[in-house]
């Protein structure tokens, strides 16, 4: 089976500033990892996702993630984050068998202020 | 619009007083699931749903029951509530080819008294 662990329940930042929301998993086989954003009073909705190939992966609203194998980490980033980037983000990971069927991390709170 | 419309989005009731949280999607995906949320925990995944009459036990389904009659329809019931299932509840469905992306409803906030 495979894990996910988010290693920050919240994460404050200034506007502007950089961002970085850490996600480790645990797995034995090949692994499909995701970002999903959950904005207030919303469902949750895909930010991005890594399937193969490179390990940068870009995603919408200016977010990126690297995946890195040999540290089993998908950790998403921000160069410059807006009021409206305040949301809690979950880091997910499936096995690459049924890429639909997810494990979902605890969530990071992201709170940014002006 | 393509969406998953789960109903009601906020739900008081007393423990022991069945209920029913309808979801219903309209994309013609074969896959649906129910998690619910709660703080420090996350999404836990309480049943899923791989196609009509075809349902599995997820994480933590003590409590809960589901059915699978319609391809777009897959309800949430709760036979008899307790306060412990006072949490966020939510929807979410998906074709089942590799790598695509769960929908998720807005979120059924269900308090149990």
């Amino acid at each position: 089976a495979q894990s996910v662990t988010q290693l920050d329940s919240q994460v404050p930042v200034f506007e502007e500033a950089p961002v970085e929301l850490r996600c480790n998993y645990s797995s034995s086989v090949s692994v499909y990892l995701f970002w999903y954003v959950q904005y207030p009073n919303q469902g949750l909705q895909l930010l991005l996702k890594y399937l193969s190939g490179s390990t940068l992966v870009k995603g919408i609203n200016g977010f990126e993630a690297e995946f890195n194998k040999s540290q089993t980490s998908f950790h998403l980033r921000k160069p410059s984050v807006h009021i409206s980037d305040t949301a809690e983000y979950f880091c997910a990971v499936s096995d690459t068998n049924s890429g639909y069927a997810l494990n979902f991390g605890k969530g990071t709170s992201l709170l940014v202020t002006p | 619009e393509a969406q998953v419309t789960q109903n009601p989005r906020y739900l008081i009731t007393v423990t022991g007083k069945k209920l029913t949280v309808t979801c219903s999607q309209n994309m013609n995906h074969e896959y649906m699931s129910w998690y619910r949320q709660d703080p420090g925990l996350g999404l836990r995944q309480i049943y899923y749903s791989m196609n009509v009459e075809v349902t599995d036990k997820g994480d933590v389904p003590e409590g809960y029951k589901v059915s699978r009659k319609e391809k777009r329809n897959f309800p949430l019931i709760l036979e008899s509530p307790s306060p412990n299932q006072t949490s966020l509840y939510f929807c979410a469905s998906s074709t089942t080819r590799l790598h695509s992306p769960l929908h998720f409803g807005n979120g059924t906030r269900l308090t149990v008294t």
